[in-house]
């Protein structure tokens, strides 16, 4: 079956230090993966996909199938980075299945 | 274009009753999908519409269903609710169905609460 894990609910770092958002999944054929966020009072949006291999906003996230990880990372968080990240994966095009979702807090 | 339009923002409803809500998808998108957010279970996946036919799933009590119209606007009801139903439900179109890689546009979301 298809799951998702983000071990962290919540992850607190000082403004300028390094992030790193933790996901993993278990998934029976080739991973499409994502990380949405939601930040205070907007709607979930996309942040980035795997296969884009893109950085939004500092984040990147690298597809590692041998771990089956897709772990979400910036070099030097900023207090606006502050919200709740998701990971999910799409199920075939048809469905999303997200992790339980990691809140960020970044201190001043 | 306009985004995702779920309808009404709020509901409060009492034990026993149903309730409908409305998802407007964005312009050209043909597959609607609905989820449930509560703190203690994260985002579910209700079911999935394409073309007026549901063709995903999730593992929620026959209480809940939907339908899709001709123009992609979609309805989620929930019927004999009950207080565990208090959620934030949430809508998302794609422009197509079957794509793999295909961003899904969430609507704010609809939140009802049960009392």
């Amino acid at each position: 079956a298809q799951r998702v894990t983000q071990p962290e609910k919540l992850l607190s770092v000082f403004k300028g230090a390094p992030v790193e958002l933790k996901c993993n999944y278990s998934y029976s054929g080739s991973p499409e993966l994502f990380w949405y966020v939601q930040y205070s009072r907007q709607r979930l949006q996309l942040l980035l996909r795997h296969i884009s291999r893109e950085s939004i906003k500092g984040f990147t996230a690298d597809l590692n199938k041998g771990e089956t990880s897709f772990h979400l990372k910036k070099p030097f968080a900023q207090e606006e980075d502050s919200a709740m990240y998701y990971c999910a994966l799409n199920n075939y095009g048809q469905n999303f299945v997200f992790g339980p979702g990691t809140r960020l807090s970044v201190l001043p | 274009k306009a985004g995702v339009t779920q309808t009404p923002r709020y509901l409060i409803k009492t034990r026993g009753q149903q309730v409908t809500l409305s998802c407007s998808p964005i312009s050209g998108h043909r597959s609607v999908s609905w989820y449930q957010q509560t703190p203690g279970q994260g985002l579910q996946f209700l079911f999935e519409y394409f073309s007026e036919t549901q063709r995903n799933k999730g593992n929620f009590p026959g209480r809940f269903s939907g339908r899709q119209f001709s123009n992609s606007r979609s309805e989620m009801n929930v019927s004999t609710l009950e207080l565990g139903d208090s959620a934030l439900y949430l809508c998302a179109s794609s422009p197509a169905g079957g794509l793999v890689n295909t961003e899904a546009f969430f609507g704010q979301g609809t939140r009802l609460t049960v009392v």
